[in-house]
């Protein structure tokens, strides 16, 4: 079946660029997406890219895709302590409707 | 904000009871979702649904069960309450099921005791 990684915690300093990373062995996964989910709330989509492309942009959001080495990463710019959160990847594979989620990223922003 | 509601929020309950919970949808959205959080887990899907009396099984489903009589209801059952499955429940909704937004609802924190 489908199992997507990710490391639990992340931590980083306020202004400096977080890397999330997320590895998936679907390889026929049609969709990859990130969710990030604040304290006491559901999750929201962030942002999410077709599995022909491999990079998407989004103001200080870049996503990275590898299919070869099914690797998904999300890089936040300019990291503010609003984007402390959990983030998720998930994904999700035509003809089989149901989101797939990784295990979640703390991450944790140092003033 | 996507119309989606779950109830209750809370519930603490006895092992060996039964216990539902509600997801409700304004959105008219077809898929319906209910996925546990658990530490160090992530998500898990639990059972979805892709229409009216349309129902799948996820990757932890033993022990739950779930109906679908409207479209704007999906309800989730455990039929005898267990301790492992204190957990906090998410219902999603999507309206294509692949390359649209998923809207989750606020989640309920289930506690057996």
């Amino acid at each position: 079946g489908e199992d997507v990684e990710q490391s639990l915690f992340l931590s980083v300093r306020e202004g400096d660029s977080s890397v999330i990373n997320c590895t998936y062995t679907d390889s026929s996964s049609t969709y990859l997406y990130w969710y990030k989910q604040e304290p006491g709330a559901g999750l929201q989509l962030l942002t999410y890219i077709f599995s022909n492309m491999d990079m998407k942009q989004d103001q200080r959001l870049t996503v990275l895709l590898n299919k070869k080495d099914k690797h998904l990463s999300l890089r936040i710019a300019d990291t503010q302590t609003g984007d402390s959160a959990i983030y998720f990847c998930a994904e999700s594979t035509f003809g089989n409707e149901k989101l797939t989620f990784g295990t979640g990223t703390r991450l944790t922003i140092i003033p | 904000d996507a119309g989606i509601t779950q109830s209750p929020r809370h519930k603490v309950t006895e092992t060996g009871t039964p216990v539902t919970l509600r997801c409700h949808q304004t959105e008219n959205h077809r898929y319906m979702y209910w996925y546990r959080q658990d530490p160090g887990h992530g998500l898990r899907l639990i059972h979805y649904s892709y229409g009216v009396k349309d129902t799948d099984k996820g990757e932890v489903s033993d022990g739950y069960s779930v109906s679908r009589s409207k479209t704007e209801d999906f309800l989730l059952t455990l039929e005898s309450a267990t301790s492992s499955q204190t957990s906090v429940y998410f219902c999603a909704i999507t309206q294509t099921g692949l390359g649209d937004e998923a809207f989750f609802g606020q989640g309920t924190r289930l506690t057996v005791v």
